[in-house]
């Protein structure tokens, strides 16, 4: 049974880059394609990017120029920055995967990050 | 964007209720949609994908349906730990988006 477990700094002030890192527990790393989701308070799901185990990423048009998905197969884990962040980027950020043709079938715990002066 | 239109935002109903959520897209999706519960401080849990396909373990009272563009969440007879929050997803088209989500709620 596949876990994900993530991590980053919870509290950033406006233009700071956001970091978060998700390692991945119990199940293969190639194979799978990786993703960010994010939730501000209160309100729905927003995805990311996503990261193909090929190394190939797709991100999400309104967040382009200010968002990078790496990986390090290594350590099995995978990486979300965002920079340049302001208060709109206050959410809940998940990581996730999906598997070719599929969608998203497993989440991590969720990190709430906060923007604020 | 695909965009995705769910209804309704929330819905108030009693244990035993055969409970209904749409999602529309914007588009032709095929049948690349996915059905999410969520609840208070939890990670969403994926229930249907495929449109249809019952997510292992997940209640069979759960149900999807549809292809194309309206799509078709159904809870048989609700019980007391399903009031919680629901998404569709589309899987179709990058970027990925989301429904605004349906509340469920105790009447």
């Amino acid at each position: 049974q596949v876990q994900l477990q993530q991590w980053g700094a919870g509290l950033l002030k406006p233009s700071e880059t956001l970091s978060l890192t998700c390692a991945v527990y119990g199940g293969s790393f190639s194979g799978y394609y990786w993703n960010w989701i994010r939730q501000p308070p209160g309100k729905g799901l927003e995805w990311i990017g996503e990261l193909r185990h090929i190394g190939s990423t797709y991100y999400n048009p309104s967040l382009t120029g200010r968002v990078t998905i790496s990986v390090d197969t290594s350590q099995n884990q995978f990486s979300l920055r965002l920079s340049s962040v302001t208060a709109a980027d206050t959410a809940v950020y998940y990581c996730v995967r999906s598997t070719y043709g599929y969608d998203l079938d497993s989440w991590g715990q969720g990190t709430l990050v906060t923007v604020s002066s | 964007d695909i965009q995705m239109t769910q209804s309704p935002s929330s819905l108030s109903a009693s244990v035993g209720d055969r409970v209904t959520i749409t999602c529309r897209a914007s588009q032709g999706i095929r049948d690349d949609l996915g059905w999410y519960q969520q609840k208070p401080g939890k990670a969403p849990k994926r229930l249907i994908y495929a449109a249809s396909s019952l997510q292992s373990g997940v209640p069979s009272r759960f149900s999807g349906s549809g292809s194309g563009t309206e799509f078709t969440l159904t809870i048989s007879s609700l019980q007391p730990e399903d009031f919680a929050t629901y998404f569709c997803l589309q899987h179709n088209s990058y970027p990925w988006t989301f429904g605004q989500g349906t509340k469920v709620e105790v009447k």
